[in-house]
């Protein structure tokens, strides 16, 4: 099955607010709430940030926010600040066959 | 404090084999399904693998299936992951990773700082 579709990269200035997608379709983000977003700083592991599309692990700011609406998930990122910038990953659960799908990740510039 | 390490990677030919490995430590290992992701260099992550806690539930992505075995002994806190028939497309940084809550569709709480595994001739 394909990787789920984001935009390569998305800007903002501090303070500012913004929006990555997530696109998949039926079989993935549109039949389970079961998404999830990391974000990763280059040269290091992910870090898991949104989880069951909306839900925060603890010790995550709460500028972080995740929803979705059929067949696509968003990560809405407020009061962007410069530490901010890294890229971002959605992930999907599949089914049990095809099981975990990720986005192919959104570089977030904080300009 | 919980950690996973992983340890294994390295230089390849291809059609080679390695084994990689994830010691962990700080929780009950075998309460959780655990996987293995990759990313190849300057890509995106690619999910590889899970096995449940007791190990009798195991699925693979099919760009590794045939040639990848996950298996894990809980009795030690250590999943595995023997990688055979290496091609070139394998080159990855390949992370072992936590199940959030247990399960593996949840989401991914827990990552180690991956170990490289580079197929070349």
């Amino acid at each position: 099955q394909s990787a789920l579709t984001q935009p390569a990269s998305v800007s903002g200035s501090p303070g500012q607010s913004i929006t990555i997608s997530c696109t998949g379709n039926d079989s993935d983000v549109g039949s389970y709430n079961l998404v999830s977003w990391y974000q990763q700083y280059p040269g290091k592991a992910p870090k898991f940030m949104i989880y069951e599309v909306s839900k925060r692990p603890s010790g995550v700011s709460n500028r972080f926010s995740g929803s979705k609406s059929g067949n696509t998930a968003s990560l809405t990122i407020s009061g962007l600040q410069a530490e901010d910038e890294a890229n971002y990953y959605c992930c999907s659960y599949a089914g049990t066959i095809t099981s975990l799908l990720f986005g192919g990740g959104t570089k977030l510039t904080v300009l | 404090q919980v950690h996973l390490v992983e340890s294994g990677g390295g230089l390849v030919k291809p059609g080679g084999s390695l084994r990689l490995s994830c010691a962990a430590s700080g929780f009950t290992f075998s309460d959780y399904y655990m996987n293995w992701i990759r990313q190849a260099p300057g890509k995106g992550l690619e999910w590889v693998s899970y096995i449940s806690g007791s190990g009798f539930i195991i699925y693979y992505a099919d760009s590794v299936k045939g040639r990848f075995t996950v298996s894990r002994d809980n009795a030690k806190n250590s999943l595995y992951l023997q990688v055979n028939s290496l091609r070139v497309e394998d080159t990855a940084v390949y992370y072992c990773v936590r199940g959030y809550n247990g399960e593996p569709y949840y989401g991914m709480d827990l990552w180690g700082q991956g170990t490289t595994v580079t197929v070349s001739s």
